[in-house]
C-alpha cells in the first residue's frame, strides 16, 4: 500500500518568515495530494490541494508543489503569522477512492511573533 | 452552516467493554469516512460508506471493530471488547461524493480511553 514519509516532524519560525514542509509517497499510482492543518482539540481541515496533472498551485499565501517523477510534493507558507501554528499534515490517495487518504506523520509547525 | 458532529467528544470505558460511536456527516454528503488517529500521528484510515453500504472496509483492524450507516446518514462506529490499544482519536469526515473533486470535512473526533 502507500507510504506517505513528512518531514520535518517540528518546525520553528519567526513570524514574516517562509516554511517549507515535504513530503514523498511510494505509490506512483497517487493522483491526488491534500495539505491539512489540525489545531488542538480540532480535527484536520483542508487548506490547499493538487492533483497529478498540475505541477504547483498557490492560494495566497499557501502553495504546494508537486514532482511526480521524483514523487514528492512539498507546502510552502509566506509571511507566516502566528496562527499559522498548527501541526500540517500531507496526504496522498489514488483516485477515485479520494477520500480513502494516507496520510503523512505530521508537522508541527511553531511562528514566533 | 452545520459541520460534521461527532459524539460523544470524550469516552473513557474499561478493558473489555463495548463502545459506539456517533457522527453526524453535513447534510446531504453521501460519503462518510472514519479514521483513527493515535498521538503524534497521522489520522489512519478505517473505513468508507457511499450511502448505507460500505464500499470499502480495508481499513478495519480486526473483527472487533464494526460500522454501519443504516439510512445513509449517520453513522455509528462499535467497537466490542476493547483493548488499552484501541484508546485514539476517532475522527469521522464526509463528502459531497466520492472521489478528491469533493474534499473531506473532518469532524473534531471522539477521544477514547480505555483504561
Amino acid at each position: 500500500g502507500e507510504n506517505v514519509e513528512q518531514h520535518p516532524s517540528t518546525l520553528s519560525v519567526q513570524e514574516g518568515d517562509s516554511a517549507v514542509i515535504k513530503c514523498t509517497y511510494s505509490d506512483s499510482a497517487s493522483n491526488y495530494f491534500p495539505w491539512y492543518k489540525q489545531e488542538l482539540g480540532k480535527g484536520p481541515q483542508l487548506i490547499i490541494d493538487i492533483r497529478s496533472n498540475v505541477g504547483e498551485k498557490k492560494d495566497q499565501r499557501i502553495a504546494v508543489t508537486l514532482n511526480k517523477t521524483a514523487k514528492h510534493f512539498s507546502l510552502h507558507i509566506t509571511e507566516t503569522q502566528p496562527e499559522d501554528s498548527a501541526v500540517y499534515f500531507c496526504a496522498a490517495s489514488i483516485s477515485p477512492g479520494g477520500g480513502k487518504l494516507t496520510f503523512g506523520q505530521g508537522t508541527i509547525l511553531t511562528v514566533h511573533p | 452552516g452545520a459541520g460534521v458532529s461527532q459524539t460523544p467528544s470524550n469516552k473513557v470505558t474499561e478493558k473489555g467493554k463495548y463502545v459506539e460511536l456517533r457522527c453526524d456527516p453535513i447534510s446531504g454528503h453521501t460519503a462518510l469516512y472514519w479514521y483513527r488517529q493515535s498521538l503524534g500521528q497521522g489520522p489512519e484510515f478505517l473505513i468508507y460508506f457511499q450511502g448505507t453500504g460500505a464500499a470499502d472496509d480495508s481499513g478495519l483492524p480486526n473483527d472487533r471493530f464494526f460500522a454501519v450507516r443504516p439510512e445513509g446518514s449517520v453513522s455509528t462506529l462499535k467497537i466490542q471488547r476493547t483493548e488499552r490499544g484501541d484508546s485514539a482519536v476517532y475522527l469521522c469526515a464526509s463528502s459531497l461524493t466520492p472521489g478528491e473533486s469533493s474534499p473531506l470535512h473532518f469532524g473534531n473526533g471522539t477521544r477514547l480511553t480505555v483504561t
